[in-house]
Order: structure tokens, then sequence, then C-alpha cells
């Protein structure tokens, strides 16, 4: 069975701009959840979507948000990105919401 | 409020030697714990987790951890480590209902492996 994809791998935008990432959850799951990684902060929950829902939202400004599609997958959006939007953006699906994550490789943002 | 604390930011051992991280929790039920580890550039891998039942876990790689719930801690383990097990470890916590789940991460672990 093919794991979480994410697109891009990398990314490099400028202040200002704005991102999609894209997320594909493995097949059956319907549970897609981001984290954002940073040297700072560590690994921070974002959103998690089900059945293209919303159904958990972390603290994160209003500039950060997602969508789920009916194949389960899943994108987020960053708008008016700031230079400490720079970050590692991670994807994981589950089944279902409390059962295990399993994550993609990431999207390597960066904000000049 | 809900944490997980991993006290070691970074542990050196030698190719051979055994190998335990640490990581305790505050969280109000048993939660789900999980390990996982990330080596550079790359997402996260699953190496074990706990729901429920026998607290000694085993997990790939040859990692096992132990769930004490006294302590609230669940540590991972390794008799011996190999060199190719360089990475970061991240301990987690599901925690959370229906509508407010979600994963909490400890700030990882970097292990080096000393040939």
């Amino acid at each position: 069975k093919a794991g979480v994809t994410q697109t891009p791998r990398y990314l490099i935008k400028t202040r200002g701009q704005q991102v999609t990432l894209s997320c594909s959850p493995i097949s059956g799951h319907r549970s897609v959840s981001w984290y954002q990684q940073t040297p700072g902060q560590g690994l921070q929950f974002l959103f998690e979507y089900f059945s293209e829902t919303q159904r958990n939202k972390g603290n994160f400004p209003g500039r950060f948000s997602g969508r789920q599609f009916s194949n389960s997958r899943s994108e987020m959006n960053v708008s008016t990105l700031e230079l400490g939007d720079s970050a590692l953006y991670l994807c994981a699906s589950s089944r279902e919401t409390q059962e295990t994550q399993y994550f993609g490789p990431g999207t390597r943002l960066l904000v000049l | 409020a809900q944490s997980v604390t991993q006290p070691d930011i970074h542990i050196t051992v030698s190719e051979g030697a055994s190998l335990e991280l640490r990581c305790n929790y505050s969280y109000g039920a048993t939660p789900y714990l999980f390990w996982y580890v990330q080596s550079p550039g790359q997402g996260l891998q699953l190496l074990l987790k706990y729901f429920s039942g026998d607290t000694l876990v085993q997990g790939i790689k040859g990692f096992e951890a132990e769930f004490k719930r006294s302590q609230s801690s669940f540590n991972l383990r390794k008799p011996s480590v190999h060199w190719s097990d360089a990475a970061e470890y991240f301990c987690a916590v599901g925690a959370g209902g229906s509508g407010t789940y979600k994963y909490i991460f400890g700030t990882g672990t970097r292990l080096k492996v000393l040939a």
C-alpha cells in the first residue's frame, strides 16, 4: 500500500505571497492532520480533517487554512506568508480520528 | 495542560551499546502513546505504539518501549544500537476526544552513534 504523499517537497516563496500544499493519504484513510515543524517550536498541530470536515484546529492564525476533498486528499493554504512560516509541513493520515497516524515526507517551505 | 517531556536533547552512544530514551507525559487519562523516528529531511516513521494491554511494546528495528502508569513514562529502549539508528526520536501522546483529538509531541531526542 502506498504511503502518504506530499507535494511539492520543496518550496521557496517571498513574504506576502500565498502557498498551497497538497497531501494524499493512504488509501482507505479518512482522517488527515497537518503539523508544522520548526527548530524553535518543534512539532505543532495545525488542524485535522475527516470526511471533508475540519474536526479540530490548533492555535494558529487564520492565515492557515485547509480543506479536504471527497477522495480524502487534503490541501493546506497559507496566505500572506511571513518569514516565520518557514518550516517543514507534515501531513499525517489515519483510518479514523483516534487511530495511529502515518506521516508523509513533508513539504519544506522557505519564505524569503 | 497536556504535555510531553523528553528530557534529553542529545544522546551519544557507541555502536553496539544499549539505548534508553526517556519520555514523560502529563495527561488526565491513559493516553495513546507513540514513538516516531525522523531522519534528516524526512517525515516521521512510526516505531511503536501503546493503546492498552501489555505494557511492554515491541516495535520495528528492534526497539521496545515500556508504559509505566505510576511514573507517567513511556521510555524507548534498544539492546544494541546500530549506526543506522542515528536520527531524531519523538515521543507523542494522542490526547483528546471527538473534536479535540490531536498528537502532542515532545521536543525530540537527537541520537548520535559512534563507530
